[in-house]
């Protein structure tokens, strides 16, 4: 069955450094998302993109924060200059007309 | 007030039992969300759904829309059900999907 791949699964960082989490949606999906989790926490959405532009971005998005589909396949997120509470495991998704959500493993960033 | 809410926050079942998570949501919807995440953290869907009732396997899912509430249920609980349970709300069509904070599930053999 055809997944969503999210790279690398762990990823250690100093403040300030720019970072950037890679994900390869499902081929046919249409619909494309990035939450994220805090340790202890629940699920909290980021963006979501369709068409090849942002549809909804959360407050937590911020001008820190950048998404790109640069190939057709890869569905990047972009933190410019990290901080400490941006540590948290980061959750690509997908999904196609109709579909439930797909979720990639996560990404496990952890900022010192 | 959150957007959705979730109960039990924690359960605790013995091998065999039957099992209910339930969910209430404040807004209006145009589908909710059934989600599985494993002690390892991955994400998994159980159900979307947006009416009446689905069934898979050991789990089904309920949904009152006039009541704004869901429940999954799980017959014959196993010690592999242990896992978070999430459910999520979607305003929306394949707009965000607004998380609740999860019922974490043990069933003890």
């Amino acid at each position: 069955e055809p997944e969503v791949t999210q790279t690398p699964s762990h990823q250690v960082t100093q403040m300030g450094q720019e970072v950037i989490l890679r994900c390869v949606p499902i081929s046919n999906h249409l619909y494309f998302y990035w939450y994220r989790q805090i340790l202890g926490q629940k699920v909290e959405f980021l963006v979501s993109f369709y068409n090849n532009e942002i549809s909804e971005k959360s407050e937590i998005f911020d001008d820190q924060f950048s998404v790109e589909r640069p190939d057709g396949s890869n569905f990047t997120l972009k933190i410019r200059s990290t901080k400490l509470e941006d540590s948290a495991m980061y959750f690509c998704a997908s999904r196609g007309t109709g579909t439930p959500l797909h979720f990639g493993n996560g990404t496990r960033l952890t900022v010192t | 007030k959150n957007e959705v809410e979730q109960s039990p926050q924690n359960l605790t079942a013995q091998e065999g039992e039957f099992i209910t998570i339930n969910c209430s949501y404040s807004v209006g919807i145009s589908a909710l969300h059934w989600l599985q995440q494993h002690p390892g953290g991955g994400i998994v869907s159980l159900f979307m759904l947006s009416s009446g009732k689905k069934k898979h396997g050991r789990l089904i899912a309920t949904i009152n829309i006039q009541e704004k509430h869901s429940s999954l249920h799980i017959t014959a609980s196993h010690p592999r059900d242990s896992a978070v349970y999430i459910c999520a709300v979607e305003k929306t069509s394949y707009d965000k999907v607004i998380f609740g904070p999860g019922t974490s599930l043990s069933v003890i053999p």
